[in-house]
Parts: C-alpha cells; sequence; structure tokens
C-alpha cells in the first residue's frame, strides 16, 4: 500500500461544475495535509492546508479531512479551464519532523 | 518561486561527470529540501537540511550528497552523474513556527545526462 494514494486521473469535469479530487493516506499519525497545484513543466504551487476534521474554504477551493477515514479531498467550485493542472496531496507523517509525503497526483481537465 | 531561485535551470551532463544544483532562498526559512520528480513516481525526497550544516537523507539518496553551509544556500552533488538521474529537481523551503510545515518550491533544474 502505498504512503499517499491518489486517483493519476485524468479526471474530465465541464466549466462551472465542482471538481472532487481525493487522497487516501495510510499512517493513522499524519498530522497535516497539503494540496499543491502543478501546472506542465512548472513547480509545485501550495494552494490548501489543513490541519484538523472537518471542511476549510479558500476563494472556489474547499479542503475536507477525515482522519478516522484517513481520506482527504479538494473541491474546486466552478471549475474554470485554468483550473486544468495536476493536483498532488502531500501528508506530513507522525515523527517525520519536517518532512512531506507526496501522492503521484491526479490531472485534472476543465472542458469548454 | 518568489524568494527561491534554483541554478541552472537547464543542464545537459555527460555520464560520469561530477554535477552540482544550487538552490539559494532569500526567505530565512530553517528548512530546505531537495526532490526529483519522475513520471510515475512523483515527488521524491532526496535529501533535507533543518539548519546550517544539519542535513539527513531522505528516500532516494544513494548517489547523491549535499551541503549547507549557509542558511540561504543548499546545494545538491551527484558524486558520478548517471541515467537513471536524468530528472526534474526541485527544491523546497519551510519555517515550522510560522507555517507548520508548508513548503514552497522553487522553479526546477531539469538535468539530462547522457
Amino acid at each position: 500500500q502505498k504512503e499517499v494514494e491518489q486517483n493519476s486521473g485524468p479526471l474530465s469535469v465541464p466549466e462551472g461544475a465542482i471538481a472532487s479530487l481525493n487522497c487516501t493516506y495510510s499512517d493513522r499519525g499524519s498530522q497535516s495535509f497539503f494540496w499543491y497545484r502543478q501546472y506542465s513543466g512548472k513547480s509545485p504551487e501550495l494552494i490548501m492546508s489543513i490541519y484538523s476534521n472537518g471542511d476549510k474554504e479558500d476563494g472556489r477551493f474547499t479542503a475536507q479531512l477525515n482522519k478516522a477515514s484517513q481520506y482527504v479531498s479538494l473541491l474546486i467550485r466552478d471549475s474554470q479551464p485554468s483550473d486544468s493542472a495536476t493536483y498532488l496531496c502531500a501528508v506530513l507523517r507522525g515523527g517525520t519532523a519536517s518532512k512531506l509525503t507526496f501522492g503521484t497526483g491526479t490531472r485534472l481537465q476543465v472542458t469548454l | 518561486d518568489a524568494g527561491i531561485t534554483q541554478s541552472p535551470r537547464h543542464k545537459v551532463t555527460e555520464t560520469g561527470t561530477p554535477v552540482t544544483l544550487r538552490c539559494h532562498q532569500t526567505e530565512n526559512h530553517r528548512y530546505m529540501y531537495w526532490y526529483r520528480q519522475d513520471p510515475g513516481h512523483g515527488l521524491r525526497l532526496i535529501h533535507y537540511s533543518y539548519g546550517v550544516k544539519d542535513t539527513d537523507k531522505g528516500e532516494v539518496s544513494d548517489g547523491y550528497s549535499v551541503s549547507r553551509s549557509k542558511t540561504e544556500d543548499f546545494l545538491l552533488t551527484l558524486e558520478s552523474a548517471t541515467s537513471s538521474q536524468t530528472s526534474v529537481y526541485f527544491c523546497a523551503i519551510s519555517e515550522s513556527v510560522v507555517s507548520s510545515y508548508e513548503q514552497y518550491f522553487g522553479p526546477g533544474t531539469r538535468l539530462t545526462v547522457t
């Protein structure tokens, strides 16, 4: 079992729809969770961080965390073509100090 | 990419030659990291630093060494480059006190070993 798992996609959603990206993790001691967006040929860009169970909203983005189910998700409302990118889930595992473990990413395509 | 630069941005080198990549930050962050990114593997940690002269290995450290003599600079050296080290290399920084280990990435270096 991978430490952080994501569906590689591509996930295709029409413009204006809600995109739902999912991530599961194996270490129950994981403390902090992050979503990065990476455009092709560019570096990862931090878009959301979440530390406690529940929802956290920032503009069109909502991160959801369920530690009991070891599941974290990212919702993108009113999806735009500019949201087309690969989304990386990252987890700060327990006992690993400052080291993050990354999933392999989900490619999102927003179609016109 | 603000506050983090990487050099060179692109490099082609031959098998067996040593290569050094540089990461420079202006944020005064304590932690610095080197990752490589390959299709199907995602981002994998090579080495990281938790202070000047304090470094430790990541999950794919074989064939790589690092040094950090100043807060702002973190160097990654490929001792003797191999074709398997062809990859995109990213540097990242974080500061635990302010941002709970949120990491911010540099623009990357594309390395090709022929």
